[in-house]
């Protein structure tokens, strides 16, 4: 069965800490984006790379950054965690061409920042 | 520009009747539509999409979508719900092949009672 895995489902930080998410797929899908998941706001773009070591910018990516030092990986950056960074955080794929805007995705990565 | 609402945030029905979950969008070019279900603490799952080929689209777990260009809608349907069925439901829609311009609903949560 293919998969999109975030290594950590429940992570709770401090103000200022630096947080890493992680993400592999093994679908060998070109495609991979971050969303943040707000209650009553959907799901918001942070960041999505086309590439390896190529990123673009979505529409919220203040705050965060971003790493793809190989296909399968794509790795969300929190330089200095706030509180109003507390979210869930969904890792997706896609392939290119005509399935590109259909997204597999993780089981999500719930961030806690005290 | 493109945008999608979900007309109702919370949805209560018994088991065995009929699922309508409502979503109405905004498009300057011809739009594709889909709907994703995520279950509690789950990622998003793609129910079904539609790409400019049949007006109706069946999708798993038996749901069954419409899209109605003259009302700009793309509701979703069921004829029994289960109680499986219990989770929160995301209308999509995309004007471009590329995934960066899906633009994401607030999301419908369906609760299904006996």
């Amino acid at each position: 069965d293919v998969k999109v895995t975030q290594s950590s489902r429940y992570l709770v930080k401090r103000t200022g800490e630096k947080v890493f998410l992680e993400c592999v797929q093994d679908m060998d899908h070109e495609n991979m984006f971050w969303y943040r998941q707000d209650p009553g706001l959907g799901l918001r773009l942070i960041y999505f790379s086309y590439d390896v070591k190529m990123k673009e910018k979505g529409d919220i990516p203040e705050g965060y950054s971003v790493s793809r030092e190989k296909k399968e990986r794509f790795s969300l950056i929190l330089e200095s965690a706030s509180t109003n960074q507390t979210s869930m955080y969904l890792c997706a794929s896609s392939q290119t061409g005509s399935g590109a805007n259909v997204l597999t995705f993780g089981a999500g990565s719930r961030l806690t920042v005290l | 520009a493109q945008s999608v609402t979900q007309l109702d945030s919370h949805v209560s029905v018994s088991e065995g009747t009929p699922v309508l979950l409502r979503c109405n969008y905004s498009s300057s070019y011809s739009p594709s539509l889909f709907w994703y279900v995520q279950h509690p603490n789950k990622g998003l799952q793609l129910l079904l999409k539609y790409t400019s080929a049949a007006t109706l689209v069946k999708g798993i777990n038996g749901f069954e979508a419409e899209f109605k260009k003259s009302e700009t809608s793309f509701h979703l349907t069921k004829p029994s719900a289960h109680m499986s069925d219990a989770a929160e439901y995301f209308c999509v829609v995309s004007t471009t092949g590329t995934a960066s311009k899906l633009t994401f609903g607030t999301g419908t949560r369906l609760q299904v009672t006996l």
